[in-house]
């Protein structure tokens, strides 16, 4: 089946290191891959996704590659702020049961701390 | 531009009483639409989709159930709450749904069943 698997947190940085937060993922078929932030007390922001092998998303500073042959899609950032502090989702899009709408499929949630 | 709203944004409810969160979209129509839920320091767990009024599919048993009264309004509910209902709820919705295409989340209800 499908399945995402993240790194443990929390993971705690100082302000301007580099962030590695670690995805792998199971799928059938080809699916897009996406990293999700959610900041305290709120809800899911999309943060960068990939829709095929070798894609590279990138957002705010942060990006990830669409590793096919490792199924791999790790986040990455060269210097991280404070302002980064959040838990981050990684998730691939499958289809239903019901067959043609997308479904995500998220990993555990990896917690950041940045500390000045 | 899209809104999604989801209300309340806490909520404390002892064991065995009923539910009722609500999700709204606005400025979108026929969105699919999700709850997901997010137990503590676990990852997000898909409950229910719908891709149209009075259409709802469940992905896991459970103690919840959900309706979709109207195109862009998503109902989650319970009639008896137990402690295990506790957790981080999410609102989802998608305009045009493909397997390229990300969701967006509301803010979320956070509910402790006490």
């Amino acid at each position: 089946g499908n399945s995402v698997t993240q790194m443990e947190g929390p993971v705690t940085l100082s302000e301007e290191a580099f962030l590695t937060i670690n995805c792998t993922y199971t799928a059938t078929g080809y699916p897009s891959l996406f990293w999700y932030v959610q900041y305290p007390g709120e809800g899911l922001q999309l943060l960068l996704k990939a829709t095929k092998a070798d894609d590279k998303g990138s957002n705010k500073g942060f990006e990830a590659t669409y590793r096919k042959e490792t199924t791999s899609f790790h986040l990455e950032k060269g210097s991280v702020q404070v302002s980064d502090s959040a838990v981050y989702f990684c998730a691939l899009s499958a289809t239903m049961r019901s067959g043609g709408y997308n479904k995500l499929i998220f990993g555990a949630g990896t917690r950041l701390a940045v500390h000045p | 531009s899209q809104t999604i709203h989801q209300w309340p944004a806490t909520l404390v409810q002892p064991v065995g009483s009923p539910l009722s969160l609500e999700c709204t979209v606005e400025g979108t129509s026929n969105p699919n639409l999700y709850w997901y839920r997010q137990a503590a320091g676990r990852g997000l767990q898909l409950l229910f989709y719908s891709v149209g009024i009075g259409q709802i599919s469940s992905e896991v048993p459970q103690n919840l159930s959900a309706s979709r009264p109207q195109d862009r309004q998503f109902i989650l509910s319970s009639k008896k709450l137990l402690l295990s209902d506790s957790g981080f709820y999410l609102c989802a919705w998608v305009a045009n749904p493909t397997v390229n295409s990300p969701l967006h989340f509301g803010n979320g209800t956070r509910l402790t069943v006490t």
